[in-house]
């Protein structure tokens, strides 16, 4: 395993149409992330799992979107009913979280991303 | 809320000359881990620096530094000796220690002129 893996790299729909993203973090790594980045922004924080449980997510969450990882491994971002304004790199990132009062890890490991276009 | 602000839309610096991009901070909170990355035209991060806020040291790794300021909350990050591949996207983050997300800036695009 030599890194996070998105499938699909890239994906065009229709607006109206409902899309599934995957990722596929380090295998050791217990927290898993989802990010929105649209052009010429840095990545927006959508949420986040620890193991299995989804612990945050962000007002830009809106019901039409959800995100699972059931086994604490793969995870799944579905878009339903997808708008124009969807189109954007969703991107995934895991790390070995210890916990502790201070952050422990040098770096958040991305994911090569999954842009989607809704046309 | 936390924040982070790179106001330098773009920057370009000449073949092997430094260049220092600029990254300011806002946080109450005293545990915390600051980032850079640097994102090519292709679209994945790359993660190059971290300092977390007890470090009483600038990090630096390679070519890469981070000019950290504690009491200014910048950390900006210096890339000494550039080169044609550094043209790129850089993003400077920070997480607290809860960890629950990074916080982006808004990025630097940086082109080295040969």
């Amino acid at each position: 395993d030599t890194g996070v893996s998105q499938d699909p790299r890239h994906k065009i729909t229709k607006r109206g149409q409902n899309v599934t993203f995957r990722c596929d973090p380090i295998s050791e790594h217990n927290r898993l992330y989802w990010y929105r980045q649209t052009l010429g922004q840095g990545p927006e924080f959508l949420t986040y799992f620890q193991n299995e449980a989804q612990l945050e997510k962000s007002r830009l969450l809106s019901d039409r979107f959800s995100a699972e990882r059931p086994k604490g491994s793969f995870s799944t971002l579905e878009i339903q009913r997808t708008e124009q304004g969807d189109s954007a790199m969703y991107l995934c990132a895991s790390i070995p979280w210890l916990g502790g009062a201070y952050p422990n890890t040098d770096t958040q490991y991305f994911g090569p991303g999954t842009r989607l276009t809704v046309l | 809320a936390q924040k982070i602000t790179q106001t330098q839309p773009g920057m370009f610096v000449q073949e092997k000359e430094a260049v220092t991009l600029d990254c300011t901070y806002d946080t109450s909170d005293q545990s915390y881990g600051l980032f850079w990355y640097k994102q090519p035209s292709s679209g994945e991060m790359i993660f190059l620096i971290y300092q977390g806020s007890y470090d009483e040291q600038n990090a630096t790794e390679g070519r890469y530094s981070l000019n950290f300021q504690k009491a200014r909350k910048s950390a900006n990050l210096v890339i000494s000796a550039s080169q044609l591949g550094d043209s790129a996207m850089y993003f400077c983050a920070m997480t607290l220690s809860t960890g629950n997300q990074f916080y982006f800036g808004t990025g630097t695009s940086l082109t080295v002129i040969p």
